[in-house]
């Protein structure tokens, strides 16, 4: 049973347009949400992540936003850069279990 | 540079060895996680410790295991090898191990033959 679900295995974009990234999850324990990116051969790096207690966080070009009654959110990225070219992974976890509950990741091209 | 190094970056040997892969976690992350990734695939847990003790396991398979020493660092050992376990080993790290950031090392790359 997957409890995070990304439903885009890929997105294209033009570059300097928004890129919009989603996520569901069905656990309503989860109380923390991140988004990861990584590049092929190398360990995902944090992006930015958001708690349960908030619906918007914002760091620079990358905001999360996070629906608690849809189970879902959203990574957006504006504008999108060549750089931003990765795969792009949500996870969540609970304060009851200690382990990062993972996507299967989207990735992302961004076009020149 | 996430602060969290892993030793081999590359690994090759063959079916039915045994390898060892290390891990140095973050400066003051008592939590170190163990993950693999198969070719195009998404990343499993497998494994979880706390300042020296196993906290939660996830798909993690009876020929593999790991520890984590009083200084942190953890290694995973794999076992009887098999071709199917080719695939990139990362190590990641947080502070207590709850709901909170982790950070990942490069990886180890293991490709069985």
């Amino acid at each position: 049973d997957q409890q995070v679900k990304q439903n885009s295995p890929s997105l294209s974009v033009q570059e300097g347009r928004i890129s919009i990234l989603n996520c569901d999850y069905t656990n309503s324990m989860f109380d923390y949400f991140l988004w990861y990116k990584k590049y092929p051969a190398e360990g995902p790096t944090f992006l930015i992540s958001i708690s349960s207690i908030k619906d918007k966080n914002e760091d620079g070009r990358f905001t999360v936003f996070l629906n608690k009654s849809a189970k879902h959110l959203s990574l957006h990225i504006v504008p999108s850069q060549p750089g931003d070219s990765a795969v792009y992974f949500c996870a969540a976890s609970s304060n009851s279990n200690y382990q990062l509950i993972w996507g299967a990741g989207t990735k992302l091209i961004i076009k020149p | 540079d996430s602060g969290v190094t892993q030793t081999p970056k590359h690994l090759i040997t063959a079916t039915g060895q045994r390898v060892t892969l290390r891990c140095s976690p973050r400066s003051g992350d008592l939590s170190v996680y163990w993950y693999q990734q198969s070719l195009d695939q998404g990343l499993q847990f497998l494994i979880q410790y706390y300042n020296g003790e196993e906290r939660a396991k996830g798909n993690i398979l009876e020929r593999f295991s790991a520890q984590q020493f009083p200084d942190l660092h953890s290694e995973l050992n794999l076992s009887s090898l098999e071709l199917g376990d080719s695939a990139l080993y990362f190590c990641a790290s947080s502070v207590e191990g709850g709901s909170e950031t982790q950070y990942f090392g490069p990886g180890t790359r293991l490709l069985v033959l």
